[in-house]
């Protein structure tokens, strides 16, 4: 079945240390997204890209870094100067078509916590 | 500025109890309204895309529906499996996504 995956389940960060969140798609999707999710606030949008080797900032890209060299994966890097991590991270992902007939496909979280 | 805007942040029904939920929205060029169901700990799921006022769309126990300023998500004689957050969000003319907050269903048996 294509879908997106998404690893770890659940993470813990120390202060001071940069953790990397996998993201992987199988849906031939040119488009990625990561999003941050907190209580009370809706998606906010951290790094997108729409190719290879190319991606944009998002809304809040401060402390965070991605990297995208290969079409299915888009790894996010929560680095240290990120003061307030602790949050659900959604990875998601569409094709031009999809974009205007169901939106994202979404994969089903990492739930960073600082310990 | 474009934006979405969900209420009640929470709804606890009676299994039975039918209720809708909305979604208001400010956009500049609207290309479409997403309805998400999501369920604690996982990500959002597609429901509904709705493009122009008028237009509805129905799947079991959930209708949605569209005007010029907002979405309502009716749902009929809920269960307590349709239980979840439930998210919409709006694309606009720069294929920029906005999303509500959600509304947080609870259905009791």
């Amino acid at each position: 079945d294509g879908g997106i995956t998404q690893s770890p389940k659940y993470l813990f960060r120390k202060e001071g240390q940069n953790v990397t969140l996998s993201c992987e798609q199988n849906l031939n999707h040119d488009a990625m997204y990561w999003y941050r999710q907190d209580p009370g606030q809706g998606l906010r949008l951290i790094y997108y890209s729409q190719i290879v080797n190319d991606f944009q900032k998002g809304d809040i890209a401060e402390g965070y870094s991605v990297s995208r060299e290969k079409k299915e994966s888009f790894p996010l890097t929560v680095t240290s100067a990120q003061k307030n991590p602790t949050a659900f991270y959604l990875c998601a992902s569409t094709s031009a078509r999809g974009l205007f007939f169901y939106g994202y496909t979404f994969g089903s979280g990492t739930r960073l916590t600082v310990v | 500025e474009d934006q979405v805007t969900q209420s009640p942040e929470a709804l606890r029904l009676q299994e039975g109890e039918s209720s809708s939920l909305n979604c208001s929205y400010t956009v500049s060029g609207l290309r479409g309204l997403f309805w998400y169901r999501q369920d604690p700990g996982k990500g959002p799921e597609f429901l509904f895309t709705l493009y122009s006022a008028g237009e509805e769309k129905e799947k079991e126990r959930l209708k949605a529906t569209l005007t010029k300023k907002e979405s309502f998500l009716h749902i009929t004689a809920p269960k307590p499996e349709d239980s979840a957050t439930y998210l919409c969000a709006v694309n606009n003319a720069g294929n920029q996504f906005y999303f509500g907050t959600g509304t947080s269903l609870t259905v009791i048996p």
